[in-house]
């Protein structure tokens, strides 16, 4: 199985904030990554695959960035909605894993 | 309005069996494969299983192998997990998740809000 490790846990910000998460895969896993935003109550939300791809309809201030085995999620100027939970897959070969989930907190 | 809702989960005892259901509306179901993914409390996203757009292919986490069958009724668009031999450790909230098409391929690109299991004596 494919380790996925992401970091932090959680972190505290301010709207307006740029906040950095980060996933490092145990392998190397050809750039194949998602990022996903759960809320309380709702359904998890696809924001970048393949590392990099920004999904139809999610704003551009969510951005991925790849460098080897590691990956990074950046929100640039975080809004009142972006206070959530945000994890990431791995999706190089099965089984599929995912980060442990980093929450994004007010400060 | 694509949509996939759960339904099915609740309370039940270990060694007992439940079944999972979940109704997709909105899209080509038949198109797309699909699959389970839970969180068990306090634990990050665990993949269970996906089955292929056309039944045909199956695939389970080595912790489910045995246990749970994937299966979809396409006339209903109606995906299920078949849970037997439930242990306390598969108390989770299961997802079901549509996986992306061409480039989209392995990601999951539209998820169910979830439904709680919880297995206790």
């Amino acid at each position: 199985d494919i380790q996925v490790t992401q970091s932090p846990s959680s972190v505290s910000a301010s709207v307006g904030d740029r906040v950095t998460i980060t996933c490092r895969a145990a392998q190397d896993i050809s750039g194949h990554l998602a990022w996903y935003q759960r809320k309380p109550g709702k359904a998890p939300k696809l924001l970048i695959y393949s590392a990099s791809r920004l999904q139809s309809g999610v704003p551009s201030r969510f951005s991925g960035s790849a460098s080897a085995t590691d990956f990074t999620l950046t929100i640039s100027g975080l809004q009142p909605e972006d206070f959530a939970t945000y994890f990431c897959q791995q999706a190089e070969s099965f089984p599929l894993t995912f980060g442990g989930g980093t929450q994004v907190e007010i400060k | 309005q694509e949509e996939l809702v759960e339904s099915g989960g609740g309370v039940v005892q270990p060694g007992r069996s439940l079944r999972l259901s979940c109704a997709a509306s909105g899209f080509t179901f038949s198109s797309y494969s699909m699959h389970w993914v839970r969180q068990a409390p306090g634990k990050g996203m665990e993949w269970v299983a996906v089955i292929s757009f056309d039944g045909m292919n199956r695939y389970y986490a080595d912790s489910v192998e045995g246990r749970f069958t994937i299966s979809r009724d396409i006339s209903k668009n109606i995906l299920y997990l078949q849970m037997n031999s439930l242990r306390v450790e598969d108390t989770a909230e299961y997802h079901c998740a549509r996986e992306g098409n061409s480039d989209e391929s392995g990601y999951f690109t539209l998820w169910g809000q979830g439904s709680l299991v919880t297995v206790s004596s």
